[in-house]
């Protein structure tokens, strides 16, 4: 099946620094989607992305697909205490019947004030 | 935040007894997902719908069923629980099988 390789597992950083993680994938992908996981609560849904090359931001987020459709990333400009949690990407190609959805690991942030 | 809860949300039982957990959505979307969600392995589709009494197996389906009488409700059943599905559980839904999913808080199951 579909693997989706998402680095660093875990990151520690100073308050007010940008982050920056990415997933890579043994295929191609249609969709990119970007969730964060606060501990004891489930995903939620930050970003998605629908075409290949595509740059889009949510306040101090951005996240591109990357032109191969086989990547993507997360940027995390000026991070706050908040921002402590773990980031997911997923993948979704939707061809020929198929459109199951591939999680990344994930990646755990945590920030020191 | 999309309507979706998700009951029990902590439960322990023991290994051999049946379990059964109920997500319930008011969002009166099409599709629902059961996933797991393991150290070292992420989220990883158990079964889904994409309708009343339409459902179809997903990644790691074996120990597990499903059921979907109302639009609202999908139920995940562990038949005979066993210590392999200690696991935290998440539903999500999403509008068609295309569409971007949206996930339930989550329920923790201790299998003993």
């Amino acid at each position: 099946g579909q693997q989706l390789n998402q680095s660093p597992q875990s990151m520690f950083i100073q308050e007010g620094e940008d982050v920056s993680m990415n997933c890579t994938s043994s295929s191609i992908f249609n969709t990119w989607l970007w969730y964060k996981q606060d501990p004891g609560e489930g995903p939620v849904l930050l970003i998605a992305l629908y075409k290949a090359g595509e740059l889009t931001s949510n306040g101090r987020l951005t996240a591109q697909f990357g032109i191969t459709r086989k990547d993507s990333f997360l940027n995390i400009s000026a991070s706050i205490p908040s921002d402590v949690g773990i980031y997911f990407c997923a993948g979704q190609y939707s061809g020929a019947g198929s459109y199951q959805l591939t999680f990344g690991k994930g990646t755990k942030l945590s920030v020191i004030p | 935040d999309a309507g979706i809860t998700q009951s029990p949300r902590h439960k322990v039982t023991e290994t051999g007894t049946p379990v059964t957990l109920r997500c319930h959505q008011t969002e009166n979307h099409r599709y629902m997902y059961w996933y797991r969600q393991d150290p070292g392995h992420g989220l990883r589709l158990i079964h889904y719908s994409y309708g009343v009494k339409d459902t179809d197996k997903g990644e790691v389906s074996d120990g597990y069923s499903v059921s979907r009488s109302k639009t609202e409700d999908f139920l995940l059943t562990l038949e005979s629980a066993t210590s392999s599905q200690t696991s935290v559980y998440f539903c999500a839904i999403s509008e068609s099988r295309a569409e971007t999913q949206y996930f339930g808080p989550g329920t923790r199951l201790l299998v003993l």
